[in-house]
């Protein structure tokens, strides 16, 4: 089975502008949450999505937004970058649905720069 | 759940030493454990997820239990190796109409051969 993987790897964008990070589940599975890592902060939660529906975020502002499609692939949007957006974003898939808590597994993440 | 804290925050060990972290978290709204493995470059690895109180699990040489009510989790590593050098992380999640997993700041392990 393949595994979680996320597009593009590495992103240098500038502030004020726009980016949308992609990430492609294991095969199956439903639930996709994204995290961010800066440099001296631990791993952040985002957002989580389900079924097409994010049911839970983190907290950051409104100018990070997501969505899932209907093959479980996700995206997240930030809008309006500024210089403290420059982070790994990572991305997770679990095949955890109704029944039985599942393990998340990680995707390569996305460095993401803003000049 | 707010705050997770791991202890120690970095260790240093020799090769064959037995080692073990402390991951401490509020119990409210307590849905699962994980502990991830994470090496410099590389994405998180995950080793366990428990989700019982009294939860004990094992992989090889290493070991996680896991007390909901007092609200820790502790992670064991027998015979450390040099190849275990990474940042062990612990992440509760809860459910509150979807997961939130929250990760603590992890513990940096190095061992010396």
């Amino acid at each position: 089975k393949a595994g979680v993987t996320q597009t593009p790897r590495y992103l240098i964008k500038t502030r004020g502008q726009q980016v949308t990070l992609s990430c492609s589940p294991i095969s199956g599975h439903r639930s996709v949450s994204w995290y961010q890592q800066t440099p001296g902060q631990g791993l952040q939660f985002l957002f989580e999505y389900f079924s097409e529906t994010q049911r839970n975020k983190g907290n950051f502002p409104g100018r990070f937004s997501g969505r899932q499609f209907s093959n479980s692939r996700s995206e997240m949007n930030v809008s309006t970058l500024e210089l403290g957006d420059s982070a790994l974003y990572l991305c997770a898939s679990s095949a955890t649905s109704g029944g039985e808590y599942n393990e998340q597994f990680f995707g390569p993440g996305t460095r993401l720069t803003v000049l | 759940i707010l705050n997770v804290e791991q202890s120690p925050q970095s260790l240093h060990v020799q090769e064959g030493d037995s080692t073990n972290f402390t991951c401490s978290f509020p119990s409210s709204n307590f849905y699962a454990l994980h502990w991830y493995r994470w090496e410099t470059a590389k994405s998180p690895e995950a080793l366990f997820v428990m989700t019982l109180n009294g939860d004990e699990k094992k992989k090889g040489r290493i070991s996680a239990t896991l007390n909901t009510k007092e609200g820790y989790s502790y992670l064991y590593i027998k015979g450390s190796q040099p190849e275990d050098s990474a940042t062990y992380l612990c992440a509760p999640v809860e459910w509150t109409g979807g997961f939130k997993t929250i990760f603590g700041a992890g513990t940096r392990l190095f061992v010396k051969a």
